[in-house]
This record gives C-alpha cells, structure tokens and sequence, in this order.
C-alpha cells in the first residue's frame, strides 16, 4: 500500500499480559523502525529491520520487548507481561532505503494503554 | 552522540504572523536533519529534510527551513502562519543508519 498501516490503533491490557502490534510498512520500503512516544512529546526509538533482518536494536529493552519481520507478513512488536510504563504510543515508520539521508513514513501509530 | 534540543515547548503565533520554530542539533558528522509535524491522533508527515547541498530548504504547506553549520541550527520559518498550523512540530537528526534522534517537539498554537 501506500501508507504505512498499523493495527490496531488502540489495545488495552492489564498490568502482566501480552500485547502484540502490528505494522504494514510501504509496498516496496525494505526499512522498518519502530518508535515510542510516551508522554506525548518524548520519541523513543526500538529497532529498525532490513527485510527480515533486524538492522539496529540499540534502543529495544533487552527483557520482555521483541520484533519480527517476516516475509509476505506485517511486522510485529510483542511486549511480555506488561508494565504501566509500557503505556505510551508505538510508531512504526519505513523507508525505502536506510541511509540517514532517506526519510521515513510514519504510521498513525497503535495506542497501549497499561491497566 | 547526536541529539536535537528545540528551544521552547510552545509557541503562540497570531494568523498572518511569522512563524519560527527554533531546533538546535549536536552531531560529530555532517548531519541529516529533517522537520515533522504531527496532528492530533495522527503519526508524524515529513515537512521538510536537509541531507546535502543548498543550506535552505523548501518544505510542503510554505515551511522553510536554513541549515546553519556555524550555529549548529536548522531552524523551521513560515512567513504567514495560518490556523492549519497549530500542530505539534518535532525537528529530528538522523545518524548514519537512519535511525532518528528527536527533539522534545513544540507545540505551535495559532490564534485568530
């Protein structure tokens, strides 16, 4: 497609369980990042893929965060057993290519909200 | 490192007036640096980027932007504010593999 799609744009969970978001990066993009906005000003970033292979991870909490992005598949961010500082807004964006130089295409983002 | 600094969280323009979004950057290579906005419950849309070449930079909606080395800024102007504006504004440097390093956004408020 021509937007970056991301689902579901809400998901409620209570403090423990699993929340897992999706993301439809651009047809033809072969970059995926994912960001977290908490606080509504503050953006994060987790991780970055080329195709399948995760590019950058420098930024993803090493427990209970992961990320796939798996052929002919949406990408996916997986949280373990939940925590209230989890609340926040999860981006995802993609690119065409990784250079810094290239600029990326944000989706509406997938609101969790940590109960 | 990298980092952004956006000097005020809030910016109150009257509609015609001149805006001026204030960003400075911190970056030991030459930097890319770009400006998005983002409208409420949305994601955030490209308005303008600096990668190479001419140091001022034409964005979408009449944004500007000037890449200033000696001053380390890059500073987002638009000479006629309009109320479609009021958004939130965030400037980004992007490290070598894309990765983007934001600043603490400014809310930009346009009054009638």
């Amino acid at each position: 497609g021509e937007e970056v799609a991301q689902t579901p744009k809400h998901l409620v969970r209570g403090e423990g369980q699993k929340a897992k978001l999706y993301c439809a990066p651009i047809k033809g993009h072969s970059y995926v990042f994912w960001y977290q906005q908490v606080l509504k000003n503050e953006f994060k970033f987790l991780i970055s893929f080329q195709n399948e292979n995760v590019f950058d991870e420098t930024g993803m909490p090493k427990e209970r965060f992961s990320a796939k992005c798996l052929p002919n598949s949406p990408c996916s961010l997986e949280i373990q057993a939940t925590k209230l500082e989890d609340s926040a807004v999860y981006f995802c964006a993609s690119s065409a290519e990784g250079a810094g130089s290239q600029p990326q295409h944000f989706g509406d983002g997938t609101r969790l909200s940590i109960l | 490192a990298q980092s952004v600094t956006q000097l005020g969280s809030h910016v109150s323009v009257s509609e015609g007036a001149l805006v001026l979004l204030r960003c400075n950057y911190s970056s030991s290579v030459p930097p890319y640096l770009f400006w998005y906005v983002q409208y409420p419950n949305q994601g955030l849309q490209l308005l303008l980027k600096y990668t190479t070449g001419a140091t001022l930079v034409k964005g979408i909606n009449g944004f500007e932007a000037e890449f200033k080395k000696s001053e380390t800024s890059f500073h987002l102007t638009k000479p006629s504010a309009h109320m479609s504006d009021a958004a939130e504004y965030f400037c980004a440097v992007s490290d070598w593999g894309g990765k983007l390093i934001f600043g603490q956004g400014t809310e930009l408020s346009v009054k009638p």
